[in-house]
């Protein structure tokens, strides 16, 4: 299972940050990686960065700048920082599982998602 | 960056088939994945590496991949198959990972 956890309400310009905990597996498997991808009101899905047991990154270019994830192994979780925050940020944000192989793979399985407003 | 394109929606009767396309160049050399969204629950993935579905989901779900459209088949439609059906690749190092836009799928 994986849980999002994190504030639900951001002030505009500062920074979001959410963790995702998985019970019942291992963040260590090699078979996957961690990420996060988010769904704005009325909009599709938007991924944000995937993250490997051993530290490997893919962020999206678009966010690159404003954006860190990271994986603490020892307990089980990983976690996204969003910086400079906006209205445009706000958006339901889902940590999920996905496979790798020789490239990334398919999201086999997601969180429920934690709606975050920017707003003052 | 790699493009997916989806119609914003498809509507069909109980019972029949519904077809959702996702064009991309070349799409036909990608894995494609889909997944159904529902308000207020978690993505389910329904399709994956283009034609694989995972433990649990219907064999009405199928899929197919050729040239630059993928296709999301869904046949004898039930009620609860209402739902936003994404497509998703890897769309190389620089863009690994592609949505497209969703499409709507109404049962009328």
């Amino acid at each position: 299972q994986l849980q999002e956890s994190g504030p639900g309400l951001v002030k505009p310009s500062e920074t979001l940050s959410l963790t995702c905990t998985l019970s019942g597996g291992s963040i260590s498997s090699p078979a996957y990686f961690w990420g996060w991808i988010r769904q704005a009101p009325g909009k599709g899905l938007e991924w944000i960065a995937s993250i490997y047991y051993n530290g490997k990154i893919f962020y999206n270019p678009s966010l690159e700048s404003r954006v860190a994830i990271s994986v603490d192994t020892s307990q089980n979780h990983f976690s996204l920082r969003l910086t400079s925050v906006t209205a445009a940020d706000t958006a339901v944000y889902s940590c999920a599982r996905q496979a790798y192989g020789l490239q990334l793979g398919e999201i086999d399985y997601w969180g429920q998602g934690k709606m975050v407003t920017v707003s003052s | 960056s790699y493009v997916l394109t989806q119609p914003p929606t498809v509507s069909v009767a109980p019972g029949q088939t519904a077809r959702i396309a996702c064009g991309g160049n070349n799409i036909g050399t990608k894995n494609v994945h889909w997944y159904q969204l529902k308000p207020g629950q978690a993505p389910v993935l329904v399709v994956y590496d283009d034609s694989d579905r995972p433990s649990g989901i219907p064999d009405r779900f199928s899929g197919s991949n050729s040239g630059n459209t993928a296709t999301l088949t869904v046949s004898r439609v039930e009620a609860g198959d209402e739902a936003d059906y994404v497509c998703h690749v890897w769309g190389g190092g620089d863009d690994p990972v592609v949505f497209g836009g969703g499409t709507k799928l109404t049962v009328l």
